[in-house]
């Protein structure tokens, strides 16, 4: 089974920040089939990223994914007032067929 | 407009059995897997189940395996998770999410959850 493992679990940054976000795995991962969420409170999750870089629909260009093998990062360029929130990562694998990340909680410092 | 409408979460006792059904539309259902995703209360996500657009092939979670049973009625566009032998552990706000991939060379590619129901809360408790 391959786990995933986000870090940090909270990102304390100020409006207008760069924010950085770290999803690890614990065997190498197809960025084909490393994705990121976003949830805010009470709300279900939000497709973010795909294919470990590709922006899904109606996503501004400040977020970017990256990486490839067992390292994976989310970057919000300049994050906005309605980007704080928790953030988690996704792949599809073999069993279990789909692990997240522990997610990455974004709060307003 | 895409919509994925959970129904049937409800309180029960350890051991008892709920039925969750997704309703969907705004999109071509049978064309699409499906998946359960849960979230117990401030928590982190965990997949649960998926089932393939003709429901040849299904899977779980370990957490589930022998206890939850997924299945679809294309007819209806909708998606059910029937939950047996329910504990505590099985607490949480249970999501529907449709599976999206890219599979026009014969292997599936960028598979994500691109839509998700609002979900529906299970709360096992004596």
């Amino acid at each position: 089974e391959i786990v995933l493992t986000q870090s940090p679990g909270t990102l304390s940054l100020s409006p207008g920040e760069r924010a950085t976000l770290s999803c690890r795995a614990s065997q190498s991962v197809s960025g084909s089939y490393l994705v990121w969420y976003q949830q805010k409170p009470g709300q279900a999750p939000r497709l973010l990223i795909y294919g470990a870089s590709t922006r899904a629909t109606g996503i501004p260009d400040r977020f970017s994914g990256s990486g490839s093998g067992t390292d994976f990062t989310l970057t919000i360029s300049r994050l906005e007032p309605e980007d704080f929130a928790v953030y988690y990562c996704q792949q599809y694998g073999s069993s279990p067929r789909y692990t997240f990340g522990q997610g990455t909680k974004l709060e307003i410092k | 407009e895409v919509q994925l409408v959970e129904s049937g979460g409800d309180s029960v006792q350890p051991g008892g059995s709920l039925r969750l059904s997704c309703a969907t539309s705004g999109f071509n259902f049978d064309i699409y897997a499906m998946n359960w995703v849960r979230q117990a209360p401030g928590k982190g996500l965990e997949w649960v189940s998926y089932i393939s657009v003709g429901s040849t092939s299904v899977y779980y979670a370990d957490s589930v395996k022998g206890r939850f049973t997924i299945s679809r009625d294309n007819a209806r566009n909708s998606v059910h998770l029937q939950m047996n032998s329910l504990t505590a552990e099985d607490t949480a706000v249970y999501y529907c999410a449709r599976d999206v991939a890219d599979c026009s060379t014969g292997t599936c590619y960028e598979i994500r959850f691109d839509s998700w129901g609002q979900g529906t809360l299970v709360t096992v408790s004596s």
